[in-house]
């Protein structure tokens, strides 16, 4: 089983809908979380940094932590089709290394 | 601007051939990574350096080598003992969170 689990996708949804990408995972110390959003064939661009348990709200984005279940997510309000990429996400116990997940496909149709 | 550049952007590696990827920051951050991405597995780290002059193996470093010579460069160089080199290669500054470069995409000829 790895670490940090993370649905591939592809995740295709019409214009203007709220989009909820998902990461589960196994090791009860992580503490920092982090999504990534990557084009194609560009290097990933961070979106959102959480410290443990709680919400964070940037523009249309929203990313949530619940520690108890081991689960993060992203939230994505008033979906455009600018917003079709891979969605990475990765954490951290506090140590130089992050675990990722293997990437969402999010596909936002016209 | 401050940023991370990698180069070559596309680079071809023939038979027995050692190749060195090139990954610079003027960010002034002291931690410097490099991670292998394959289709549908996501980032695979091979190798990190928290300071320069020292670095230590990620968890797929066999068949790479890098230096820390400089707080701002950090190359790679995939041997000829790396008998699956085609992939994505990025580079990526600062501990947390991490900031990445545009990548390299290595193929063979």
């Amino acid at each position: 089983q790895k670490e940090v689990e993370q649905d591939p996708g592809p995740l295709s949804v019409p214009e203007g809908a709220i989009v909820s990408l998902n990461c589960t995972y196994s090791n009860s110390a992580f503490q920092y979380f982090m999504w990534y959003r990557q084009y194609s064939r560009k290097g990933p661009e961070l979106l959102m940094y959480t410290y443990s348990s709680g919400n964070k709200e940037d523009g249309r984005f929203t990313a949530q932590v619940d520690k108890s279940s081991k689960y993060i997510s992203l939230f994505i309000r008033d979906s455009q089709p600018s917003d079709s990429a891979t969605y990475l996400c990765a954490m951290s116990e506090g140590n130089y290394q992050l675990i990722w997940g293997a990437g969402t496909k999010l596909i936002i149709k016209p | 601007d401050g940023g991370i550049t990698q180069s070559p952007k596309y680079l071809f590696r023939k038979e027995g051939q050692n190749v060195t990827l090139s990954c610079e920051q003027n960010l002034n951050h002291d931690a410097m990574y490099w991670y292998r991405q394959d289709p549908g597995q996501g980032l695979r780290l091979i190798y990190y350096s928290q300071i320069v002059n020292d670095f230590q193996k990620g968890d797929i470093a066999e068949g790479y080598s890098v230096s820390r010579e400089k707080k701002e460069s950090f190359p790679l160089t995939v041997t000829s003992a790396q008998k699956n080199p085609t992939a994505f290669y990025l580079c990526a500054s600062n501990f947390r969170p991490q900031h990445f470069g545009d990548g390299t995409r290595l193929s063979i000829l």
